[in-house]
């Protein structure tokens, strides 16, 4: 069984400071992890996937992550937030390939200037 | 860039009526997937769909659910008795095999009166 706790339904940053998201996950096979932004009325997309390799991942718009396994964490990070980055962010993980992804709670990330 | 997409963007029904749910999944991929988001709740996996048949469903997906590939290109949900529990945000997902990324279409609102 697989689980995700995305620590902070809300989580507000001046424009320009440092965004962290937290996420913990649980699996009991190595993890496939992603991170998903959904903006207002909107799908969701994709921000970036650890599957092995690099424990470090970049994604789109500047963000990145860190896989820590002894953690069991997968953080979303940016150094710098802009307006744009207003959205709702959700942790993902699944056991690999091609199998269903269990989502976390989500994170409403809010901007201010 | 490819797309999913999803028709309608929002589906008004009364109790007890059936609803089809309808995506047309990027080309080439091989794996597809429908997953619910209730207002103000986690997205959750319904089923996923590989090789013309179910490959694994949640305990959501019961026997009111169904799911079908008709012509090669769309992937349909059908709900046969629409409950008031059933008003949430459905989206279709699709992955193709190398790639372990899902890519979500924009999601039907469904809204059961």
């Amino acid at each position: 069984a697989q689980s995700v706790t995305q620590l902070g339904s809300h989580v507000s940053v001046s424009e320009g400071a440092l965004v962290l998201l937290r996420c913990n996950y649980s699996s009991s096979v190595p993890p496939y992890l992603f991170w998903y932004v959904q903006y207002p009325n909107q799908g969701l997309q994709l921000l970036l996937k650890y599957t092995t390799g690099a424990t470090l991942v970049k994604g789109i718009n500047g963000f990145e992550a860190e896989f820590k396994k002894s953690e069991t964490s997968f953080h979303l990070t940016k150094p710098s937030a802009h307006m744009s980055d207003a959205a709702e962010y959700f942790c993902a993980v699944g056991p690999g390939t091609a199998s269903k992804l269990t989502f976390g709670t989500g994170t409403r990330l809010q901007v201010t200037l | 860039e490819p797309e999913v997409t999803q028709t309608p963007s929002h589906q008004v029904t009364q109790m007890g009526q059936e609803v089809i749910l309808r995506c047309v999944p990027i080309s080439n991929h091989l794996y597809f997937y429908w997953y619910r988001q209730i207002l103000g709740q986690k997205v959750e996996f319904l089923v996923s769909f590989y090789n013309n048949e179910i490959s694994e469903k949640s305990e959501i997906f019961d026997d009111q659910f169904s799911v079908e590939r008709p012509d090669g290109s769309n992937f349909t949900l059908k709900i046969r008795s629409t409950k008031l529990e059933d008003s949430a945000m459905y989206f279709c997902a699709s992955q193709n095999d190398a790639l372990y990324e899902q890519y979500f279409g924009p999601g039907t609102r469904l809204t059961v009166t």
